[in-house]
């Protein structure tokens, strides 16, 4: 079954330090991958999808098929940037590119 | 921008109650999904709508579910009877084209609180 895996429930760092947040993914077709962010009392919204290959708020991903993951970084994190992001992965070929949520990685960036 | 929007924003209800949920997705989009996340899980998927069929169900989406599209603009999730375990943030989303690599727009979501 396909399945977005999300290990971190919550990463913390402090301003202007590197971020990664990490996102593996099964399955066995060619999928279609996104990170949705949430940013506190807002709807969950588009960061970024890999078909797009762009930066976003300073973010960027990288498909990466061998180890079937699609980490969000950033190299300078900011205090606005505090959300809760979620990989999601829908499958090319679905009819209706239903989402498949990991559970989600609390990023809290400290001053 | 257009965005989608949900009512209401919080419902409670007993066990065993009808409840509506309703959703305007954006006015040009053609594809409309359902999700629920229950409080410290994920975002699960429900159910898919296009040209007024649902397209796609998940195993969530038994007989005690289901959607309409009763005029031009809303539509609605409906639980006949609802069970403490459907708890949850109802998520509505839509999209313009309903591929696999196409934007979902989501709402803010209902809270849906069964005593």
């Amino acid at each position: 079954a396909q399945r977005v895996t999300q290990p971190e429930k919550l990463l913390s760092v402090f301003k202007g330090a590197p971020v990664e947040l990490k996102c593996n993914y099964s399955y066995s077709g060619s999928p279609e991958l996104f990170w949705y962010v949430q940013y506190s009392r807002q709807r969950l919204q588009l960061l970024l999808r890999h078909i797009s290959r762009e930066s976003i708020k300073g973010f960027t991903a990288d498909l990466n098929k061998g180890e079937t993951s699609f980490h969000l970084k950033k190299p300078f994190a900011q205090e606005e940037d505090s959300a809760m992001y979620y990989c999601a992965l829908s499958l090319r070929g679905g009819s209706q590119g239903n989402l498949i949520f990991g559970k989600g990685t609390k990023l809290s960036v400290k001053p | 921008e257009p965005e989608v929007t949900q009512t209401p924003s919080h419902q409670v209800t007993q066990m065993g109650q009808e409840v509506i949920l309703r959703c305007v997705p954006i006015s040009n989009h053609l594809y409309f999904y359902w999700y629920r996340q229950i409080l410290g899980q994920k975002v699960e998927f429900l159910v898919s709508f296009y040209n007024n069929e649902i397209s796609e169900k998940s195993e969530i989406f038994d007989d005690q579910f289901s959607v309409e599209r009763p005029d031009g603009s809303n539509f609605t999730l409906k639980i006949r009877s609802t069970k403490l375990e459907d708890s949850a943030m109802y998520f509505c989303a839509s999209s313009s084209q309903g591929l696999a690599g196409d934007t979902q727009y989501f709402g803010p979501g209902t809270r849906l609180t069964v005593l």
